[in-house]
């Protein structure tokens, strides 16, 4: 399968700082990339679609203002959560499919702790 | 009523056993579903997917599909230990765009 490589896979921020993740597709051009965000025992809830050169679509609750996300090339998207605050803390995980296959292929996560 | 529901668990079948792992959806334009092993602590791996009524195979894992019955399963037989986590079930209906279940934490007990 395709290889998608999400860095840090770990981060641990103070409180009111901004967090930068960064999620490639290695061997593939991905032209949709997802972010999901998971809170313990719980299933992934998706955040955001991002489309390569245009605006991402935030889904109903997610802040956007809050959760940057950026798709510049078809290789790269990011996920800037800012002025992080503990309640932040989860499990962020991206995923990116083409636009010719219905499967998405997903990073590694990112354990993200706001102290 | 969610829109992707699995059996709750936790499962817990013996080595060897069958397990069998449920999931319904409520839209039926629904076209592509998916299979996921979630690992304590990692992200999800895809095991299977499956868009045509039917079965599908693929070495221990059967998925199963009813669109009309809007009911896709996942079985793996000859359990093993190894195969122990949280399985996702995920429903598309565009490209890409997943609606996850709650997932079915499964124990191989030895």
């Amino acid at each position: 399968g395709a290889v998608v490589s999400q860095h840090p896979s770990r981060v641990i921020c103070k409180s009111g700082t901004s967090v930068k993740i960064e999620c490639r597709s290695l061997d593939f051009q991905a032209t949709t990339m997802f972010w999901y965000r998971q809170f313990p025992k719980q299933s992934l809830m998706l955040m955001a679609t991002s489309n390569e050169g245009s605006k991402a679509t935030y889904e109903q609750g997610v802040e956007k203002d809050k959760f940057l996300i950026n798709h510049a090339s078809l290789t790269l998207s990011t996920l800037t959560v800012t002025s992080a605050h503990p309640e932040d803390s989860s499990f962020y995980i991206c995923s990116a499919a083409t636009d010719r296959d219905t499967e998405a292929f997903f990073g590694q996560g990112t354990r993200l702790t706001v102290v | 009523q969610k829109e992707v529901e699995q059996n709750s668990g936790p499962l817990s079948v013996p080595e060897g056993a069958i397990a069998s792992l449920n999931c319904t959806y409520s839209d039926r334009g629904s076209q592509s579903f998916f299979w996921y092993r979630q690992y304590s602590g990692k992200s999800p791996e895809l095991i299977m997917f499956i868009y045509s009524n039917g079965d599908k195979e693929d070495g221990r894992f059967t998925a199963q599909l009813n669109k009309a019955s809007q009911y896709v399963s996942l079985l793996i037989r000859d359990s093993q230990p190894s195969d122990s986590a949280t399985y996702l079930c995920a429903v598309n209906t565009n490209a890409g765009k997943s609606t996850f279940g709650d997932g079915t934490t499964l124990t191989v007990k030895p």
